[in-house]
């Protein structure tokens, strides 16, 4: 069963810092990973989707890398603001086209952008 | 990219009640999904839903507590079914596609659900 881990739990940094926020998974046999925003009480925003064949997407300040084989994938936050502040979720998919197309989510990140 | 509407985005119910949450999308999905994201938590499936069979639901999840209708591809229910205050969530509906990509998933607005 596929486990996904995000670390940390909650990150506080001041305004224009660089951050980074982790997530591992248990079964390296996945489809794809999804990087999620979610305001307090919202849906869910997509960033990021990366095929396992990928090593990285970059979209505006963010990016996210996969290491398929370790069980790690990384978001990575380039001169952060107050309106990054959100909690940041990754979500994996299982190893194949079809027939699995469940997400298994990770517990999140919750990030605070300090003015 | 797929764009979905949830409604209600909020309610607040009595228990022992029934609450019935729609996703309208459009464009027509062969799969929609249902999340349940309690307080604190992250997000839980409840169910897959196909157009034309019936849903199929993860463990831990019944058809009595949560019916789902799906009866063509640009539209689902869930309702949630004899409500306690356990039931107070976060419920989204997902579909498949639309995230820049045809594999991505893009979610519903949600509906945060408190049972008193």
């Amino acid at each position: 069963k596929q486990e996904v881990t995000q670390i940390p739990a909650a990150l506080s940094v001041p305004e224009g810092e660089n951050l980074v926020l982790n997530c591992s998974f248990t079964d390296s046999a996945i489809y794809n990973l999804q990087w999620f925003r979610q305001d307090p009480g919202k849906g869910l925003t997509s960033l990021l989707l990366i095929q396992s064949s990928q090593r990285e997407q970059t979209s505006g300040r963010l990016n996210a890398s996969l290491d398929k084989s370790s069980g790690r994938s990384t978001l990575y936050i380039a001169a952060s603001q107050p309106g990054d502040s959100a909690t940041y979720l990754c979500a994996v998919r299982g190893g194949s086209n079809f027939g699995n197309e469940k997400l298994t989510f990770g517990t999140g990140t919750r990030l605070t952008i300090i003015p | 990219s797929a764009v979905i509407s949830q409604k209600p985005s909020r309610d607040i119910c009595q228990r022992g009640t029934s609450l019935t949450i729609q996703c309208q999308v459009d464009s027509q999905v062969t799969m929609m999904f249902w999340y349940r994201q309690q307080p604190g938590q992250s997000l839980t499936l409840i169910a897959t839903a196909n157009q034309g069979s019936e849903a199929t639901y993860e463990s831990g999840f019944v058809i009595d507590k949560f019916p789902i209708s799906r009866p063509n591809l640009t539209f689902s229910t869930l309702t949630v079914s004899n409500m306690s205050p356990e039931d107070s969530s976060i419920y989204l509906c997902s579909v498949q596609g639309g995230a820049g990509d045809l594999d991505g998933y893009t979610f519903g607005s949600g509906t945060r659900l408190t049972v008193v």
